[in-house]
């Protein structure tokens, strides 16, 4: 049972350079997440799928873009990365529109920019 | 104002001792609620869940909902020092799929 799982788990890249961080569970689970984690600022919502081909914006979407074409995987790319864009970035995923149904988490990506 | 609030801590309570860990919300149409602990360097794993007003307990932990006054908190009976951790609490809204979280409140437990 590999759950969702993300790659890489550490990531360094130059400024201006595109990155993509990849996420892909196993579960079938519809809805997934990405989200970034910062000192002091805790989870913050970049982009969510509902299912394949349905995303949306969450609290910080800019610099970033996803891409849902297989309800397994949810890719998240940063197109010219920023010093800013340093962070640890976590792929959740929830099987259901269920209110009782909790967000699982993958073991997240550190990506430094220099 | 955020939507999820936490005090960030650090929480020092000694080995032994009942944590009690709180969160506001500021949505009033929110409608499931999560605690989640975080080691250092991990990911976020699910502690708790609750919808109704009232009490929710599960061994040594308790989720406390009161909606009027828009807060969610949790208590650790008997803390140890492996509950050392930051808690999040996070909250669902109706109409929506997004889970949005607080900032979280560092817990030290003191052996």
């Amino acid at each position: 049972d590999a759950g969702i799982t993300q790659s890489p788990r550490y990531k360094i890249t130059e400024t201006g350079r595109q990155v993509t961080l990849m996420c892909h569970q196993t579960w079938s689970h519809s809805y997934m997440f990405w989200y970034r984690q910062d000192l002091g600022h805790g989870l913050r919502l970049i982009y969510y799928s509902a299912a394949a081909d349905i995303t949306d914006k969450g609290e910080v979407p800019d610099g970033y873009v996803v891409s849902r074409s297989k309800t397994e995987n949810f890719p998240l790319t940063l197109e010219s990365a920023t010093r800013s864009q340093t962070s640890v970035y976590f792929c959740a995923s929830s099987p259901d529109r269920n209110r009782y149904t909790e967000a699982f988490f993958g073991q997240g990506t550190r990506l430094t920019v220099v | 104002q955020k939507e999820v609030e936490q005090n960030s801590g650090p929480l020092s309570v000694p080995e032994g001792a009942i944590a009690s860990l709180n969160c506001t919300y500021s949505d009033r149409g929110s409608q499931s609620f999560f605690w989640y602990r975080q080691y250092s360097g991990k990911s976020p794993e699910l502690i708790m869940s609750i919808y109704s007003n009232g009490d929710k307990e599960d061994g040594r932990f308790t989720a406390q909902l009161n909606k009027a006054s828009q807060y969610v908190s949790l208590l650790i009976r008997d803390s140890q020092p492996s509950d050392s951790a930051t808690y999040l609490c996070a909250v669902t809204t109706s109409g929506t799929y997004k889970y949005i979280f607080g900032t979280g409140t560092r817990l030290k437990v003191l052996a």
